[in-house]
């Protein structure tokens, strides 16, 4: 079946600009996660979503980070004023239930210039 | 969570064996070990997981001695598209590894050599 897809698999933009990274999990997928990934290090958890609800933003950085799941499926990570140091991969992740093997997407590629 | 530390880098020729261990000598006794692969512009997949003993799957063995003080992952007869970042996780199964939040090290890259 489908895996969990995100859109753009690519971002490029400049400081100070809005952006929306999209994440489609796995259908039935009840569990989405956001994290960021470095170069040369390993992913960071940003945000876990149950449902439509955040149940834990504990590693997303600072205000400027925010995410929604409305309707429990798809989600959006949205970053506003865009510093240089936001540039990494955000990666998606979704699973069955909270304590089942997470399933990455390709991660979109966040650039900013 | 418990600290993981694994070699940064490995080299293997084709066809052999591969074993990447992990040190975790502050494991819980409720926590789990878990190996994640991760090639190149993909998501981290995950691979296998263990408490105790010996796990074997289609891919991978995982050994972990009496203490749990440390992971063996088994790559058997490796070929050049297991080149790839293994990350080694620790966590209770219902707040790290295998749930939420997995906390992920900079891993071992592993370059198979023909």
């Amino acid at each position: 079946g489908a895996g969990v897809s995100q859109t753009p698999s690519n971002k490029v933009t400049e400081k100070g600009k809005y952006v929306e990274l999209r994440c489609d999990p796995i259908s039935g997928h009840t569990a989405l996660y956001w994290y960021r990934q470095s170069l040369g290090q390993g992913p960071e958890f940003l945000i876990y979503f149950q449902g439509t609800g955040a149940a834990d933003d504990s590693g997303l950085p600072n205000d400027r980070f925010f995410a929604v799941r409305p309707e429990g499926s798809v989600s959006t990570l949205k970053i506003q004023r865009t510093e240089r140091g936001d540039s990494a991969v955000y990666l998606c992740a979704s699973s069955p239930r909270v304590s089942g093997t997470q399933y990455f997407g390709p991660g979109t590629r966040l650039l900013v210039l | 969570l418990a600290k993981t530390t694994q070699p940064i880098s490995m080299d293997s020729y084709e066809g052999q064996e591969v074993n990447i261990t992990c040190s975790h000598n502050n494991i819980a006794t409720n926590d789990y070990i878990t190996w994640y692969q991760q090639f190149p512009s993909q998501g981290p997949r995950f691979i296998i997981q263990g408490y105790k003993t010996k796990v074997t799957n289609e891919v991978a063995s995982l050994f972990i001695p009496a203490d749990r003080k440390s992971s063996t992952l088994s790559l058997p007869r490796v070929s050049l598209s297991d080149t790839a970042v293994y990350y080694c996780l620790v966590g209770d199964r219902n707040s790290g590894a295998g749930s939420y939040q997995l906390t992920f090290g900079k891993g071992t890259k592993l370059s198979v050599i023909p």
